[in-house]
C-alpha cells in the first residue's frame, strides 16, 4: 500500500482550463511538498504546506489536514505548466507520490 | 544565488567501480537532502543532514552506499561498488528548515554498465 496517492496520474488539457491534481495520503504527516518536474528532469519545489491554503500566481494548494487530503489548482493552464507535479509528505519519513504527468495543449 | 550545484551531471561507469557525486548547498542553508529518482521506484530520499550532521539516513538502499558532510558548503554520495541496479539520476538539495521549500540541484544521471 503507498502512503501518497495521487490522482489522476495522466492528464491532458487544453490552454487555459482549470486543472486540479489530488494528493491522499494515509499517515500522520508535519508537512507536505508539491514538487514540479519537467521534462528535462529539473525539480522545482512549489509549495509546503502544514495547513490552509497557499497561493503563487496561477498556482493555488490546499492541505485538509483532517481528511489527509491536499489539491494543487493551476488557473489559465498554459503549455508551459507541462510537467510531473508530485506529492510528498513528511511523517516519521519521507513519502513520495508517483507523480502526476500533465500535458497542456495550445 | 547560485543555487545547488551537483557535479558530475552525467557518469558512466562499470560495475564493481567506485562512485562519487557532489553537492553544494546554497549558502546559509542548513539542511541537505540527497534523493534517487528511477522509473520503477520514483522519487525516494536517501539521507539528509541538518548542520552537516546526519539526521535520517534509513532510506540509504545498503552498506555500498555512504554520505558524507564534511563542512556546510560541501557534501558527497559514494557507492562502492557500484552495480547497474544503482543507474539513477541523484538529486541533492537544501533547505534553510527542515519544513522549508527544498531548493534542488540539476541532478546527476548515474549509469552503470
Amino acid at each position: 500500500k503507498n502512503e501518497v496517492e495521487q490522482s489522476p496520474q495522466n492528464l491532458t488539457a487544453q490552454e487555459g482550463e482549470f486543472i486540479t491534481i489530488n494528493c491522499s495520503y494515509s499517515v500522520g504527516i508535519s508537512a507536505l511538498h508539491w514538487l514540479q518536474q519537467h521534462p528535462g528532469g529539473g525539480i522545482v519545489s512549489l509549495f509546503m504546506l502544514s495547513s490552509g491554503k497557499k497561493k503563487h500566481g496561477r498556482l493555488i494548494a490546499t492541505i485538509n489536514i483532517q481528511e489527509k487530503h491536499s489539491s494543487l489548482h493551476i488557473t489559465a493552464s498554459h503549455p508551459r505548466d507541462s510537467a510531473v507535479y508530485i506529492c510528498a509528505v513528511r511523517g516519521n519519513q519521507f513519502y513520495f507520490g508517483t507523480g502526476t504527468s500533465l500535458t497542456v495543449i495550445p | 544565488d547560485a543555487g545547488v550545484i551537483q557535479s558530475p551531471r552525467h557518469e558512466v561507469t562499470e560495475m564493481g567501480q567506485e562512485v562519487t557525486l557532489r553537492c553544494k548547498p546554497i549558502s546559509g542553508h542548513d539542511y541537505l537532502f540527497w534523493y534517487r529518482q528511477t522509473m520503477m521506484r520514483g522519487l525516494e530520499l536517501l539521507i539528509y543532514f541538518n548542520n552537516n550532521v546526519p539526521i535520517d539516513d534509513s532510506g540509504m538502499p545498503e552498506d555500498r552506499f555512504s554520505a558524507k558532510m564534511p563542512n556546510a558548503s560541501f557534501s558527497t554520495l559514494k557507492i562502492q561498488p557500484s552495480e547497474p541496479r544503482d543507474s539513477a539520476v541523484y538529486f541533492c538539495a537544501s533547505s534553510r528548515g527542515e519544513h522549508q521549500p527544498q531548493h534542488f540541484g540539476d541532478g546527476t544521471r548515474l549509469s552503470i554498465l
